[in-house]
């Protein structure tokens, strides 16, 4: 079956500091990879994706590369703002009408990131 | 385009009364998933659609939850009898299938948010 596999948070870190949110996966067939946002109160935005291997996503000065061999799409911004407070899930969708539920994104269990002045 | 609606925004109800979550698609999507979001949990796929058609339900909890789509605009989740165990944030999503894209991402409501007392 389909996985996602996330670091646990909370993550604080100071504003302006690197950061680095890992994420792994385990799936069947050649998924494209997806980071989503989630503020509170609201609902997941999609952040950026990728669909296949090598592959970077970029959005919001957020960057993700898709890599095959090491079957992972680390999160990764250079200088983080105070706005950049928010849960982070990465999620998979496996081919679609490959059966079984294939359909759906498959979420990680989200990490919650705290900036702090 | 509005986005994915979902109404009520909140809901607090008793334990043992019919719930009703409601979800219009973005006009156009041919998928429409249902998600529910807890602290234990994370996000979990319940169900989802494709053209108003139920092709996995596998991660509907029990027979307490159903799910209809009777047409392209408009879906409903219902638990009948409601357990306090249900209560948590449920998710709509829609996503379209472009001929000669793979794994387009899906699109979120802002959720209800159910508390079964």
């Amino acid at each position: 079956g389909n996985s996602v596999t996330q670091m646990e948070g909370p993550v604080t870190l100071s504003e302006e500091a690197f950061l680095t949110i890992n994420c792994t996966y385990t799936a069947t067939g050649y998924p494209s990879l997806f980071w989503y946002v989630q503020y509170p109160g609201e609902g997941l935005q999609l952040l950026l994706k990728a669909t296949k291997a090598d592959d970077k996503g970029s959005n919001k000065g957020f960057e993700a590369t898709y890599r095959k061999e090491t079957t992972s799409f680390h999160l990764e911004k250079g200088s983080v703002q105070v706005s950049d407070s928010a849960v982070y899930f990465c999620a998979l969708r496996a081919l679609e009408y490959s059966g079984g539920g294939a359909d759906g994104l498959t979420f990680g269990k989200g990490t919650h990131l705290i900036i702090q002045p | 385009d509005a986005g994915v609606i979902q109404s009520p925004r909140h809901e607090v109800t008793e334990m043992g009364q019919e719930v009703t979550l409601r979800c219009k698609p973005i006009s156009g999507h041919d998928y429409l998933f249902w998600y529910r979001q807890t602290m234990m949990r994370g996000l979990e796929l319940l169900i989802y659609f494709n053209n108003n058609v139920p092709i996995d339900d596998s991660g509907m909890p029990e027979d307490r939850f159903s799910a209809k789509m009777p047409n392209a605009s408009f879906s409903t989740l219902k638990i009948q009898p409601s357990e306090p165990r249900d209560s948590a944030v449920y998710f709509c999503a829609s996503s379209r299938r472009r001929t000669g894209q793979r794994n387009t991402e899906a699109f979120f409501g802002q959720g209800t948010r159910l508390t079964v007392v």
